[in-house]
Parts: structure tokens; sequence; C-alpha cells
């Protein structure tokens, strides 16, 4: 079974560049995450998906953040303009269904440098 | 949930021996305690859960146990291997029990 997949992997922008990260989700999971992981810390929940359907934004900087999941498969996740603090590793995930204690299944991650 | 507290944030062990690592969760209606492991340049991977029915659970090297009254759950591995070296997060579900947070992380290494 193939798990979820990201790109790109690495990326080094200046600030108030704009940059967008893609995620495909494995197959038939109805939930989609995107976190971002700074150095030393833990996975933080940035928006939540059910389907193309958003469930969860209320950490996501929207000013600057977005994201979408078109027909519920693929997402992207999108940051316009960067600012140096948002370096970080941008994780995607995905789980059968919407609930706290369904396995979430991670991806290899983006890791976005900041200048 | 809300506020998952792990501690410690670094742990050295020799190659044999026992790793605890420990978390405190906030919400008492919290159910799920689920424990993941992340490799260097990899996502996290979920490597043992118990739900609150249970006190304690294991799965050949790894245990975790849980307090609902103390609201902590510690994860245990025993005989600790050099493939066991990588960070480790507790995570608690929210007060909607749609999301879960994670604690802080613990790196643990193991020395040979």
């Amino acid at each position: 079974e193939a798990g979820v997949a990201q790109s790109p992997r690495y990326k080094i922008i200046e600030k108030r560049q704009s940059v967008a990260f893609w995620c495909n989700p494995i197959s038939g999971h109805a939930t989609l995450y995107w976190y971002q992981q700074i150095l030393g810390q833990g996975p933080k929940l940035l928006i939540q998906f059910q389907n193309n359907g958003v469930v969860d934004d209320s950490q996501l900087p929207k000013d600057r953040f977005s994201a979408e999941r078109l027909k519920g498969v693929d997402s992207t996740l999108k940051i316009q303009p960067a600012k140096l603090e948002d370096s970080a590793v941008y994780l995607c995930a995905s789980s059968l269904a919407g609930v706290s204690y369904n396995e979430q299944f991670f991806g290899p991650g983006t890791r976005l440098t900041v200048l | 949930g809300e506020n998952v507290e792990q501690h410690p944030s670094t742990l050295s062990v020799q190659e044999g021996d026992s790793a605890v690592i420990k978390c405190t969760y906030s919400d008492s209606a919290s159910n799920y305690f689920p424990w993941y492991k992340q490799e260097l340049g990899k996502g996290p991977q979920l490597i043992i859960d118990i739900r609150s029915n249970v006190g304690e659970k294991k799965d050949q090297r790894i245990a975790v146990t849980l307090n609902k009254t103390a609201k902590h759950f510690s994860l245990h591995i025993t005989e600790t291997q050099p493939e066991d070296s990588a960070v480790y997060f507790c995570a608690a579900p929210s007060s909607s029990a749609s999301k879960i947070i994670f604690g802080s992380g613990t790196r643990l290494s193991i020395r040979p």
C-alpha cells in the first residue's frame, strides 16, 4: 500500500515570497491533515479536511496561509507571503475518518527554510 | 487533550537498558492516547496506543501505562536497541475529539 506522498521535500525561499506544498493521501482516506512542525517541537495542526470540507482550521494563520482539497483527494497548502517564523517542516497526514482514535499516517514532510 | 506535557525532552540510555517517557494531559474526558515515533527525515509513525478502559498495553518490547486519576501515561521500552534511537511523541485527544494534540517530543539516544 502506497503511503502519503508529499512534494517538494525541501524548499528555500526568501521572506515575502510565496510557496506551495502538495500532498497525496492514502487511497480511501477521508480525512487529511496539515501540520506545522517547528524544530524541537511536536506537530501542530494547521487544518483538517473531511473529504473536501474543512473540519478544523482554528490554528491556521488565515492572513497568509491557505489550503484546499479539491475533489476530496489531493491537497495543497500555500503560504503567501512567507515570514521567517514559517521555517518548519510541513507534514501531511491522512486517516480513514476524522476521529481522534483513528491512526494517522504521515508523509515525509516538506522542510521549508525562509531566509 | 488541549494541553499535553512530555518529559524528558532528551534521554540517553545504554543499549539493553530500559527507557521511560512520561506525559500528562489536562482534559479528564480524554480516552485515547497514542505514541508516535519519528525517525530522522521521516514523518511520525504510530507505534502503540491505549484506550482509557485499560491500564496497560504491551507489544513486544514496548508498553504503555495509563493512570486516569493522575492524568498521566508513560511509554516503556525494554532491552533498548540502536534502532530505537528516534524522537517519540505522546498525544491525546482535543476536547472536540476530532483531533489529537501532540506533546513536545523526547529525543531518545541509545549508547552502544
